[in-house]
């Protein structure tokens, strides 16, 4: 079957550093997405990995392992914008998104 | 601006009732999509579009039907509302469904079956 599990909610400090987990496993694979998606709001594009190892972009980064079906995102310098949903997704081998259902991730001062 | 719009913004509707949830993107995209998001669960995706004049049944499909006539618009009809189909629908479009292409989503439609 096809099942992504990533942690429901997370607590951070403001201008601390969090890491969000995904571990994956799909019928096929042809890359895994990260998306943010603010309260009440559609959900925006982050990162793609489809290589193993670690793709930086600003202040996030995000890291896959595809013999270990996992994936991490990278938050630095928390900002309170950031407190959101992270939405894991893989794409299948359909060309489809299979997604988690999302990491709510509270910012605290 | 270019982007993907969605309407109506949301909609209370009794149950048998017809709706179509409209979807219109200027980006000149092939491929569009059409999720629907509910609490605790992550988006699952009813129907998708590769290319206009083609659709395929994503993993909810039941209950659903859509049409691709031209690039720009991706309709999505309830033909007989229940209330299990109370949800926020996202549609989404994408260059290309392969490779990393991004989705971009549109601001979704809140809609309420009673």
């Amino acid at each position: 079957g096809q099942n992504i599990d990533q942690p429901t909610e997370m607590t951070a400090t403001e201008g601390a550093i969090v890491q969000i987990n995904c571990t994956y496993q799909t019928s096929g694979f042809n890359g895994l997405f990260w998306y943010q998606q603010h309260a009440g709001e559609a959900p925006t594009f982050l990162s793609y990995n489809v290589l193993d190892g670690l793709e930086e972009k600003g202040r996030f980064s995000s890291f896959l392992s595809r013999s270990k079906g996992y994936s991490y995102l990278l938050l630095k310098e928390l900002q309170m914008k950031d407190s959101a949903s992270y939405l894991c997704a893989t794409k299948d081998s359909n060309y489809q998104l299979i997604w988690g259902a999302g990491t709510k991730l509270i910012i605290k001062p | 601006i270019a982007g993907i719009t969605q309407a109506p913004t949301s909609q209370i509707l009794a149950a048998g009732r017809r709706m179509t949830l409209r979807c219109t993107q200027d980006m000149r995209h092939n491929a569009m999509y059409w999720y629907r998001q509910d609490l605790g669960l992550g988006l699952r995706l009813i129907h998708y579009s590769n290319t206009a004049g083609t659709t395929g049944k994503g993993e909810v499909p039941d209950g659903y039907s859509v049409s691709r006539a031209n690039t720009d618009d991706f309709p999505l009809t309830l033909a007989s509302a229940v209330p299990s189909q109370t949800s926020v629908y996202f549609c989404a479009s994408s260059d290309r469904a392969t490779g990393g292409n991004e989705q971009f989503f549109g601001p979704g439609t809140r809609l309420t079956v009673l």
